[in-house]
């Protein structure tokens, strides 16, 4: 099956700073790599995702990378807020038609004032 | 866009008791749903995978007589921990997605059980 693998597990910035996760990815046939956003005791929130044909995708102060070859994909945030400090998970959608999402194991981001 | 409702978003349970959460698509039909599991300070752990109208497939090294899960309609899914134990506290969500292509999950809300 799918394993995804997150680093750095903890990341500290100063505000203004960017900021960059990277995940990696086994299975070739995995298709979609979403970012989630999740607060303490609540959901996870989509904040970017990117489809296995695009190399880049940017929505403001947020982008996302995929390397195809090289399975691996990366979270940037420019400009970083104190309201961006939360922990952030990649994950990879299955292929094969099974829908299923694995995730990495998050990275806890905090934004110093 | 999509919802979905989880309930309920907390529960405390006496050891040995059953818990029922349920997962509901509001406003979409949701042929998948998923139930994850989330340890403090760890990585959503997906449980299983329940189709509507068909039996759930677990994950390996969960329980499925523990977990029960029915998905007995396109906008309903519920999980039952059975003969719940302190190790079952946890925070368990669902995701749902639609039919088609579409890859858009959304999440519900979240529930935090707790057993005592």
């Amino acid at each position: 099956g799918e394993n995804v693998e997150q680093h750095p597990s903890t990341l500290s910035v100063q505000e203004g700073d960017s900021a960059v996760i990277k995940c990696t990815y086994s299975d070739s046939a995995s298709n979609y790599f979403p970012w989630y956003k999740q607060e303490l005791g609540k959901r996870p929130q989509l904040i970017i995702d990117i489809r296995s044909n695009v190399g880049e995708k940017k929505d403001q102060r947020i982008a996302v990378t995929l390397n195809k070859t090289a399975k691996h994909f990366s979270l940037h945030i420019t400009e970083t807020q104190p309201e961006d400090s939360a922990v952030y998970f990649c994950a990879a959608l299955s292929g094969a038609g099974s829908y299923q999402l694995t995730f990495g194991k998050g990275t806890k981001l905090s934004v110093i004032p | 866009g999509a919802v979905v409702s989880q309930h309920p978003s907390r529960v405390i349970c006496k050891s040995g008791t059953s818990v029922k959460i349920e997962c509901r698509s509001l406003d979409f039909q949701a042929t998948t749903m998923f139930w994850y599991r989330q340890f403090p300070k760890q990585s959503l752990m997906l449980m299983a995978t329940s189709n509507e109208g068909s039996k759930a497939t677990y994950e390996q090294g969960v329980e499925k007589d523990k977990f029960l899960i029915n998905h007995a309609s396109l906008t309903l899914s519920t999980l039952t921990v059975t003969s719940a134990h302190p190790e079952d506290s946890s925070f368990y969500i669902c995701s749902a997605i639609g039919g088609g292509t579409n890859y858009g999950y959304t999440f519900g809300s979240g529930t935090r059980l707790t057993v005592v």
